[in-house]
């Protein structure tokens, strides 16, 4: 059974130009949530969806989005990038029964 | 606001000694979930912890969940080198997890 899968896994942007993150998660898993992991904030919460719709948010700014597709594939948009927006984004699928979550590989995302 | 806070922040293991990691929290919730993060990884699953007095052991590690303290901890028995990595407790509450510091192992000869 195929892991959560997420792309690009590294990218480099400058700052005010806006990236997008995808991720596919694990066959028959209808949530994902996105986490934001940097050495100073650690591992904080972003959002999450469920057939489509946003099901819970986190406190970042409006320039963090995302969506989720019919096929549950989602993706997340940051707009503006600014320099701490430097972080690991993880994607994670969530079972249905314990709620336990899978975590894909991660996106590095660096803004100069 | 949730609070999850684990202790030690770093430990440092000798190879065959026992140690437990802590995990507080600050909100009623009885899933708690235990994650191994080697560096530049992502999130490894270990344990799942769904009731007030569940217990899972793998292997080395032990995890444990007492609602009504509000505490997990993670018991590491007889430490080995591959255990090094950082461990984070994490709290799901309001279909969110709010994740711990982290606790980073290193273990020595």
């Amino acid at each position: 059974k195929a892991g959560v899968t997420q792309t690009p896994r590294y990218l480099i942007k400058t700052r005010g130009q806006q990236v997008t993150l995808s991720c596919s998660p694990i066959s028959g898993h209808r949530s994902v949530s996105w986490y934001q992991q940097t050495p100073g904030q650690g591992l904080q919460f972003l959002f999450e969806y469920f057939s489509e719709t946003q099901r819970n948010k986190g406190n970042f700014p409006g320039r963090f989005s995302g969506r989720q597709f019919s096929n549950s594939r989602s993706e997340m948009n940051v707009s503006t990038l600014e320099l701490g927006d430097s972080a690991l984004y993880l994607c994670a699928s969530r079972t249905a029964n314990t709620g336990e979550l899978f975590f894909g590989e991660g996106s590095r995302l660096t803004v100069l | 606001e949730l609070k999850v806070e684990q202790n030690p922040l770093f430990l440092s293991m000798q190879e065959g000694k026992n140690y437990t990691i802590y995990c507080n929290y600050s909100t009623t919730s009885d899933r708690l979930y235990w994650y191994r993060q080697d560096p530049g990884k992502s999130l490894e699953s270990l344990f799942v912890l769904l009731s007030n007095g569940a217990v899972k052991q793998e292997g080395r590690l032990m995890a444990s969940l007492d609602t009504k303290a509000r505490l997990s901890t993670l018991h590491i028995t007889a430490a080995v080198h591959d255990l090094s990595a950082t461990y984070f407790c994490a709290v799901d509450f309001a279909s969110k997890l709010t994740f711990g510091t982290g606790t980073r192992l290193q273990v020595t000869l």
